[in-house]
């Protein structure tokens, strides 16, 4: 299995600031014949199921406001916030859907500083 | 809008089988490239992918699972179905459904599966 290792565990951010959070994959995400690469991020607040934010590295999903980032390429990926708001505040999840089994990183946490 | 909904008994008895299935709505599962997708999170833990069944019927499933894991399409319901055999406390969890197509892009509110005598 593709082990996903998200960092930092815990993010204290001021709303309004902006936020960035690192996930690291055990092996590479790019797929050579489409060229692309198959990492998503998804938010999870208290009580909610989780919501998908970034797909394939960097496509928005659909509704997600643009403030919401996603690059990085191989191994190393970055989800960044160029300013958070209240709404944003919950536990970040980074998958991978390269290869079966998906897998996800443990997750960060982005919190009211 | 496409819409999912778990369905299934909140306790299951040890050494039993969990069965949950998940309507959809807005959307036919039978159609398209789409991966029909479990995945469950533990007790104040992550996220756990389960496994997933295309409309063409071929299944995915994560091999810690696998010997206990069977996935199956109702086309006549437009849903699917999850079923976890010889369950134990390990297996507690909120069990979600979920459409794959770029990303986990719909999602069912999830439901909990207590197993407990």
């Amino acid at each position: 299995d593709i082990v996903m290792t998200q960092t930092p565990l815990f993010l204290p951010v001021t709303p309004g600031e902006p936020a960035s959070m690192s996930c690291r994959s055990g092996q590479s995400l790019f797929h050579s014949d489409n060229k692309k690469t198959f990492l998503d991020w998804y938010l999870q607040k208290p009580g909610q199921s989780p919501q998908l934010l970034i797909h394939t590295l960097f496509y928005r999903a659909s509704g997600v406001p643009d403030r919401f980032s996603g690059s990085g390429s191989g191994t190393n990926f970055t989800l960044k916030i160029s300013r958070v708001e209240a709404e944003d505040f919950g536990l970040y999840y980074c998958m991978q859907r390269r290869v079966f089994p998906y897998t996800f990183g443990q997750g960060t946490k982005l919190e009211i500083k | 809008q496409v819409q999912l909904q778990e369905a299934g008994p909140g306790l299951v008895k040890p050494s039993q089988t969990l069965s949950l299935t998940c309507t959809v709505s807005g959307n036919s599962i039978t159609s398209g490239d789409y991966y029909w997708t479990w995945i469950r999170q533990l007790p104040g833990k992550g996220l756990e992918w389960i496994g997933c069944i295309l409309s063409s019927g071929n299944t995915y499933y994560n091999p810690s699972l696998e010997s206990r894991v069977t996935i199956s399409l109702d086309t006549s319901k437009n849903h699917f179905s999850l079923r976890l055999t010889s369950v134990t406390a390990a297996d507690t969890a909120v069990y979600y459904c979920a459409r794959t197509y770029g990303g986990l892009d719909y999602w069912g509110r999830g439901t909990l599966v207590t197993v407990s005598s």
